[in-house]
């Protein structure tokens, strides 16, 4: 029921680019992104739902192909404050309203 | 405008001893979710409640894990006999459940850590 998300780990340089990925095997109703610090709770940074939509929040964005069961988490020109474990939560098209979250990319902005 | 609160925020527990972790959900939201995480992991799914009521529970260890979430007070997720396996940081998570798409968007508690010794 965990979705998959890839890759793991990225290190950035301020200013680079990163894609984050998240699959699942199972239909999805909607695809949620959070972002988690070291010994912080996760914050929700967007929600994405069937459709194909498209969302930004300021130089993040993503998108979901609900046909293929996957959503990307795009992050342009990254800063500092970006940096944090970027969590994947979907929720199926049948079944309760609980997310399951994907295994987390730890993302590191250096300067 | 509190958020989602969880009490207490750090407790040690010997092997065999319980724990009870609470969580207050924000105002307005009436369902529940309880997830844990190991070091360097990720949120792993325990339990959705509504008030009075287990909605999903596939996520929830077979024995000695308890949760509720009752129609006055905060939601309690208790861990009987616990084992150094056990030790983990417990989130909780609210959200207002119904209506719009975004109704299920969760708002995380800031957790709660758990150390048996």
């Amino acid at each position: 029921q965990q979705p998959v998300q890839s890759p793991q780990a990225v290190i950035l340089r301020e200013g680079e680019d990163a894609v984050i990925n998240c699959s699942s095997s199972k239909a999805l109703y909607s695809v949620h992104w959070y972002r988690q610090k070291h010994g912080e709770a996760p914050i929700f940074l967007m929600i994405l739902l069937k459709g194909g939509e498209q969302k930004g929040h300021d130089k993040i964005s993503a998108s979901f192909n609900e046909k293929k069961q996957q959503s990307s988490l795009y992050l342009t020109a990254s800063q500092l404050s970006y940096s944090g474990t970027y969590f994947c939560g979907t929720r199926r098209v049948t079944g309760a309203n609980n997310l399951f979250f994907g295994t987390g990319t730890r993302l590191t902005v250096i300067p | 405008n509190a958020g989602v609160m969880q009490n207490p925020r750090h407790l040690v527990r010997r092997r065999g001893q319980e724990a009870r972790l609470r969580c207050s959900p924000m105002k307005g939201h009436s369902h529940v979710y309880w997830y844990r995480q190991l070091p360097e992991e990720g949120l792993k799914f325990m339990v959705y409640l509504q008030k009075e009521n287990i909605i999903d529970e596939s996520g929830m260890p077979k024995e000695r894990f308890s949760a509720e979430f009752p129609k006055e007070g905060p939601s309690i997720l208790r861990i009987q006999q616990v084992v150094r396996g056990d030790s983990a940081a417990y989130f909780c998570a609210s959200s207002p459940g119904t209506g719009s798409p975004g109704a299920n968007v969760l708002t995380f508690g800031a957790g709660s850590r758990l150390t048996v010794l």
